[in-house]
C-alpha cells in the first residue's frame, strides 16, 4: 500500500506555542490530503481538506485562525497549531488521497500541551 | 449528510471463533464504503472497501464484508480470529461519485482471547 509519514509521531509544547505538524506522501504525488482529529477512545473527525495550490477547506466548528493548513507541494501538506492550549492535545491524523476510491493514512502525531 | 453506526463499543471473542463487527450506513446516493484497523497509537491499516460489483468483498488479513444495500449494511467478519486481530476497528463511508470526504463510525474495540 502507499505509504504517507509524518512528522513529528509525538510533540509536547507549553501553552501559547505553536506547533507545526507534516504529512508527507511519499511514494505517489497527492493533489488532495485529509486532516483528522481523534481523542482517547474516540473515532476520528475531519477537520479540513487540504488542496495543492490552493486555500484548505475546513469543516464546520474548525478554527481556520487555529488551525492553520499549507499544502506546499504535491507531497507535502502542513498543520501548524497556533497558540496551542491543552485542550488541542490529541492525536491528529493526516491522509493523502490517490484515487477516488481510498485514502492512505499516516501514523498519527500525538499532541500534548501543556 | 451521512453516518455511520457501529452499535457494538466492544466484541469479545475466543481465538479462533467467528468475528463480525457490525455497521449500518447513511447516505445518499452510491455509498463507498471502508474497514480500517488502528493498533494503539498508530494511524489507520486499509482492510477493505466496496466500491460497486460483488456484494463481498475479500480484504486483508482474511477479513471479508458484504455490503446489504437493503439493510444499509456492510458488517465486517473473519471466520476464524486471533489473538493478533486485537485492535480497534472502523467502519467509514464516502458519497462516491458526488464526494470523497469520509465519515467514520464510532469504533468497535475487538478483544481477541487465548
Amino acid at each position: 500500500g502507499a505509504v504517507v509519514s509524518q512528522h513529528p509521531s509525538w510533540v509536547i509544547c507549553k501553552s501559547g506555542t505553536s506547533v507545526k505538524i507534516e504529512c508527507r506522501s511519499l511514494d505517489f504525488q497527492a493533489t488532495t490530503m485529509f486532516w483528522y482529529r481523534q481523542f482517547p477512545k474516540q473515532s476520528l473527525m475531519l477537520m479540513a481538506t487540504s488542496n495543492e495550490g490552493s486555500k484548505a477547506t475546513y469543516e464546520q466548528g474548525v478554527e481556520k485562525d487555529k488551525f492553520l493548513i499549507n499544502h506546499a507541494s504535491l507531497t507535502l501538506s502542513t498543520l501548524t497549531v497556533t497558540s496551542a492550549h491543552p485542550e488541542d492535545s490529541s492525536f491528529y491524523i493526516c491522509s493523502s488521497q490517490r484515487d477516488p476510491y481510498e485514502q492512505y493514512f499516516g501514523p498519527g502525531t500525538r499532541l500534548t500541551v501543556t | 449528510a451521512q453516518s455511520v453506526a457501529q452499535p457494538e463499543d466492544q466484541v469479545n471473542v475466543a481465538e479462533g471463533n467467528p468475528l463480525t463487527v457490525k455497521c449500518t450506513y447513511s447516505v445518499s446516493g452510491n455509498p463507498y464504503l471502508f474497514w480500517y484497523v488502528q493498533y494503539p497509537n498508530r494511524g489507520l491499516q486499509f482492510l477493505l472497501k466496496y466500491i460497486t460489483g460483488d456484494n463481498l468483498v475479500k480484504g486483508s488479513y482474511g477479513f471479508e464484508a458484504e455490503f446489504n444495500k437493503s439493510q444499509t449494511s456492510f458488517h465486517l467478519k473473519k471466520p476464524s480470529a486471533l489473538v493478533s486481530d486485537s485492535a480497534l476497528y472502523f467502519c467509514a463511508v464516502s458519497p462516491g461519485a458526488a464526494g470523497n470526504k469520509l465519515t467514520f463510525g464510532g469504533g468497535t474495540r475487538v478483544l481477541v482471547k487465548p
